[in-house]
């Protein structure tokens, strides 16, 4: 059965600090899809990034950049510099071939402290 | 395109009162989704749909209903309101599935007292 660890529940950090925010995934599939979204005080949800399981390429998109290692099932996702607007709760999740569903991992809620 | 809209936004119930979530996307897209988000739990999938007239459970189905006659909607169902369905609703949809990003909707706060 699939599932997602964030076991990062809560995390502050002062503006300016890089902050990496870990995901732990578990798949019996060999092709699957993993994401993270942002949901800011707002509410909404917003999607960031998606890589498939024949991509362990790393992505940087400006201050943020995605850690992909198959060998250890994990999707780590680095805030360099951080700013005040990063603070959100982000959620990593999982999807596999096989199956239509998307499992989310519970969040980690990040504070960046002026 | 308004993308995703739900409403209402908010909402309180008393313990047995049924309701409906309204959930509808202009995207065209097929693949739709409904998750109830708790306090610190992140998101649960209630029921998703890959296209009109199809419709699956998801992780916590017990409790809702959901229907999808058309592309464009899907609402989901709360026929005997109970406490523990005290949650935040959000509504998904997605252009391709399992590998797609999906786009979600504002979100409903309901609260059963």
């Amino acid at each position: 059965a699939q599932k997602v660890t964030q076991a990062q529940t809560e995390i502050s950090v002062v503006e300016k600090e890089d902050v990496t925010l870990d995901c732990v995934y578990e798949t019996r599939d060999t092709t699957y899809y993993l994401f993270w979204y942002k949901q800011p005080p707002s509410g909404e949800l917003v999607f960031l990034i998606r890589r498939n399981s024949f991509d362990e390429q790393n992505e940087i998109s400006g201050r943020y950049s995605w850690n992909f290692q198959k060998s250890t099932s994990s999707f780590n996702f680095t805030i360099t510099a951080s700013q005040v607007v990063d603070s959100a709760v982000y959620f990593c999740a999982l999807s596999e071939a096989g199956d239509d569903k998307i499992i989310f991992g519970k969040g980690t809620r990040l504070h960046i402290l002026p | 395109n308004a993308g995703v809209t739900q409403t209402p936004k908010f909402r309180i119930l008393k313990i047995g009162q049924s309701m409906t979530l309204q959930c509808a996307q202009d995207m065209n897209h097929n693949y739709m989704y409904w998750y109830r988000q708790d306090p610190g739990m992140g998101l649960k999938l209630i029921y998703y749909s890959v296209g009109a007239g199809i419709t699956d459970k998801g992780e916590v189905p017990n409790g809702y209903n959901v229907s999808r006659s058309t592309t464009e909607d899907f609402p989901l169902r709360l026929e005997l309101a109970a406490p523990s369905q005290t949650s935040v609703y959000f509504c998904a949809s997605s252009p391709s599935g399992r590998a797609g990003e999906q786009f979600f909707g504002p979100g409903t706060r309901l609260t059963v007292l």
